[in-house]
């Protein structure tokens, strides 16, 4: 079946600007994750999702990151007025629930922020 | 909240010889652990997991990892590794964390680079 996809795969972007990703989920999957990854520093985790309800938002690293889920299916991570550091491989992930269960990864978009 | 540790960043190792990539985690009353890897240019995919019973997990490609509760371990281990193994390998960890989330902790990933 399908797998986690994500788009856009690339995004460059000048700094100031809007950008939003987007992830379409393995259908019936409740739980839905997105983590950062950047070079040498591992997967750091932003934000879950378990149906569209988002309980922690507390690893959005500001108030610039925003991200919501409709549907129990799609969800979009949104970064206003984008920063250089900003720059990352923003990681979707799904699972069928949260607890013990295996992550489907996306293969991601690579943010840069010029 | 949970921390992972892989103490190594790059594992160089020879074709055919054994490997060890360790991991470990701050102690928890109940954990479930994942070792996933990430082969070059494409996601991150899951290599084994446990959640409970035999503490002895394999992969279907040679890989194995030993729960250590006393220890707070999860070591990746092969006793023959093949050019196609190089790779990124991530540990994870969930326990019971903020509310019941258990929400996966990923280490910073260990590159396995596996020379002819």
């Amino acid at each position: 079946g399908a797998g986690v996809s994500q788009s856009p795969s690339n995004k460059v972007t000048e700094k100031g600007k809007d950008v939003e990703l987007r992830c379409d989920p393995i259908s019936g999957h409740t739980a839905l994750y997105w983590y950062r990854q950047s070079l040498g520093q591992g997967l750091e985790f932003l934000i879950y999702f378990q149906g569209n309800s988002a309980p922690d938002k507390s690893g959005l690293p500001s108030d610039r990151f925003s991200a919501e889920r409709t549907g129990g299916s799609v969800s979009t991570l949104t970064i206003q007025r984008t920063q250089q550091e900003d720059s990352a491989v923003y990681l979707c992930a799904s699972s069928l629930a949260l607890l013990g269960y295996e992550q489907y990864f996306g293969p991601g978009t690579r943010l840069t922020v010029t | 909240a949970q921390s992972v540790t892989q103490l190594d960043s790059q594992v160089p190792v020879f074709e055919e010889a054994p490997v060890e990539l360790r991991c470990n985690y701050s102690s928890s009353v109940s954990v479930y652990l994942f070792w996933y890897v990430q082969y070059p240019n494409q996601g991150l995919q899951l290599l084994l997991k446990y959640l409970s019973g035999s503490t002895l997990v394999e992969s279907i490609n040679g890989f194995e990892a030993e729960f250590n509760k006393s220890q707070t371990s999860f070591h990746l281990r092969k006793p023959s590794v093949h050019i196609s193994d190089t790779a990124e390998y991530f540990c994870a960890v969930s326990d019971e964390g903020s509310g019941g989330s258990y929400i996966p902790t990923f280490g910073r990933g260990t590159s396995l680079i596996v020379h002819p």
